[in-house]
């Protein structure tokens, strides 16, 4: 069976620039995650939606950072514009309905120079 | 604001050898999870533990949550270099939201 999606792996890009991270979650689950990545604050939840809707976005740093789920098989998360703090690897998560694990991907790592 | 601790931040160790991390908060969890993270994955759920004072096994993994449900460890016995990966306990106060912890990175030495 097919994991969480996410794309690109990797991603280097210029301050300034818009960035967009893809995901795919696991087909049949309801709610997803944003999660970023870094050594000096470990893994922390940036959003997450249930059924395509947000429901908790209060990880989200700045008005920079954006992220929709058009429908329930993909999610995009969005920076722009970019600025070198934001490089981290950042993760998405699925979980199917009725609780169980969060199912993560193998992360976007980006590099804002 | 952290709200889970966990220690060691590192620990490298020879095979064969036990250890134990711990994972500690002043906050209540409902149930908490404990997750390994090997480099450029994800992290893969372990086991989660909801009852105060459970205990869990996981073949040479053993995993307690506190009796107060404010803590949890995990004891390795006779370490192996597959062990070797970044560990992550998460609690959960009831709702879907993970709250993670600041992770033990582990080696095992051959």
């Amino acid at each position: 069976d097919a994991g969480v999606i996410q794309s690109p792996r990797h991603e280097v890009t210029e301050m300034g620039q818009e960035v967009t991270l893809r995901c795919k979650p696991i087909s049949g689950h309801n709610s997803l995650f944003w999660y970023r990545q870094t050594m000096m604050r470990g893994l922390e939840l940036l959003i997450y939606f249930n059924n395509n809707v947000p429901i908790d976005d209060s990880g989200m740093p700045e008005d920079r950072f954006s992220a929709k789920m058009p429908n329930a098989s993909f999610s995009t998360l969005k920076i722009q514009p970019s600025e070198p703090r934001d490089s981290a690897v950042y993760f998405c998560a699925s979980r199917g309905t009725g609780g169980g694990p969060q199912h993560f991907g193998d992360g976007t790592r980006l590099s804002i120079l | 604001t952290q709200l889970l601790e966990q220690s060691p931040q590192f620990l490298s160790i020879q095979e064969g050898e036990n250890l134990t991390v711990y994972c500690n908060s002043s906050s209540v969890f409902s149930s908490l999870q404990w997750y390994r993270q090997e480099p450029g994955e994800g992290p893969v759920l372990l086991v989660t533990v909801v009852t105060g004072g459970e205990v869990k096994k996981l073949k040479r993994l053993t995993f307690q949550f506190g009796d107060a449900r404010k803590d949890s460890s995990l004891h390795i016995t006779a370490a192996q270099p597959g062990d070797t990966g970044l560990y992550l306990c998460a609690g959960s106060f009831g709702n879907e939201k993970l709250t993670f912890g600041t992770g033990t990175r582990l080696t095992i030495i051959p």
